[in-house]
C-alpha cells in the first residue's frame, strides 16, 4: 500500500459541482500539501498544513478549501467546480522543517 | 512573492554527454533544496536534497547550492536514456515551492 494515498485517482464533474478530493498518509507526517499541476507550469501551491489546527493558504487558494481532519487526513474542496480547474492534483507529505516531501499519486480531475 | 525559476527547456542530450539543470530561487530565507524527478503521468520522486553550499554527489547525480547567488543545479553525468523526464526543483521556506520543471530528453 502506498504511503501517500489520494482518492480519487480520477474524476469528471460538472461545472458548478461541489467536489471533494482526498488524502490519508501513513507516514505519520506533520506536514501535509496540496498541489495542482499544468502542463507547463510545475506544481503550484494550493494549501498547506504543519498540524491539525494550523491551515495555510498557498500560491492558488481561490476557489479551493481545504480540512485536516486528522494528523493523516488532509482534503481538499472545490466547492463550485469550474473547467480551468481541471488539472492534475497532488497531496504530498514531510516531516518536520528542512524535509523532502512524499507524494500521492495524483487526482486527475476534468470539470466538463 | 516567492518565486522559483528553471531553465526552460526542453533539454535534449545524446547518452553519455552531461545534462546541466539549473534554477534560481526569490526567498533569501530558503534552506532546504531539492530536485525531483517526474516521468510523464507520474508522481515526482526525490532524487537530491541539498542544504548547504557547494557540491553533493550521490552516483551520477551532482546537486550545486550557491545561497548567495539564489542559484541551485543538478548535473546528471553519463546520461541514460531512462533519465527522460521532467525534473523539478523545490525550495523550502516556510512553505514548498517548485519551479516549472525542465523537461529531458536523453537520445541513444
Amino acid at each position: 500500500d502506498a504511503d501517500v494515498t489520494q482518492t480519487p485517482r480520477n474524476r469528471i464533474t460538472k461545472t458548478g459541482k461541489r467536489i471533494m478530493l482526498e488524502c490519508s498518509q501513513t507516514k505519520g507526517h506533520d506536514r501535509m500539501y496540496w498541489y495542482r499541476q499544468d502542463p507547463g507550469l510545475g506544481l503550484r501551491l494550493i494549501y498547506y498544513s504543519f498540524d491539525v489546527k494550523d491551515i495555510n493558504k498557498g500560491e492558488i487558494s481561490d476557489g479551493y478549501s481545504v480540512s485536516r481532519q486528522a494528523q493523516a487526513k488532509f482534503s481538499l474542496s472545490l466547492e463550485s467546480a469550474i473547467p480551468n480547474q481541471t488539472a492534475l492534483y497532488f497531496c504530498a507529505t514531510s516531516q518536520g522543517l528542512g524535509t523532502e516531501a512524499f507524494f500521492g499519486q495524483g487526482t486527475r480531475l476534468t470539470v466538463v | 512573492q516567492k518565486e522559483v525559476e528553471q531553465n526552460s527547456g526542453p533539454l535534449s542530450v545524446p547518452e553519455g554527454a552531461i545534462a546541466s539543470l539549473n534554477c534560481t530561487y526569490s526567498d533569501r530565507g530558503s534552506q532546504s533544496f531539492f530536485w525531483y524527478r517526474q516521468y510523464s503521468g507520474k508522481s515526482p520522486e526525490l532524487i537530491m536534497s541539498i542544504y548547504s553550499n557547494g557540491d553533493k554527489e550521490d552516483g551520477r547525480f551532482t546537486a550545486q547550492l550557491n545561497k548567495a547567488s539564489q542559484y541551485v543545479s543538478l548535473l546528471i553525468r553519463d546520461s541514460q536514456p531512462s533519465d527522460s523526464a521532467t525534473y523539478l526543483c523545490a525550495v523550502l521556506g516556510g512553505d514548498m515551492r517548485f519551479g516549472a520543471g525542465t523537461r529531458l530528453t536523453v537520445k541513444p
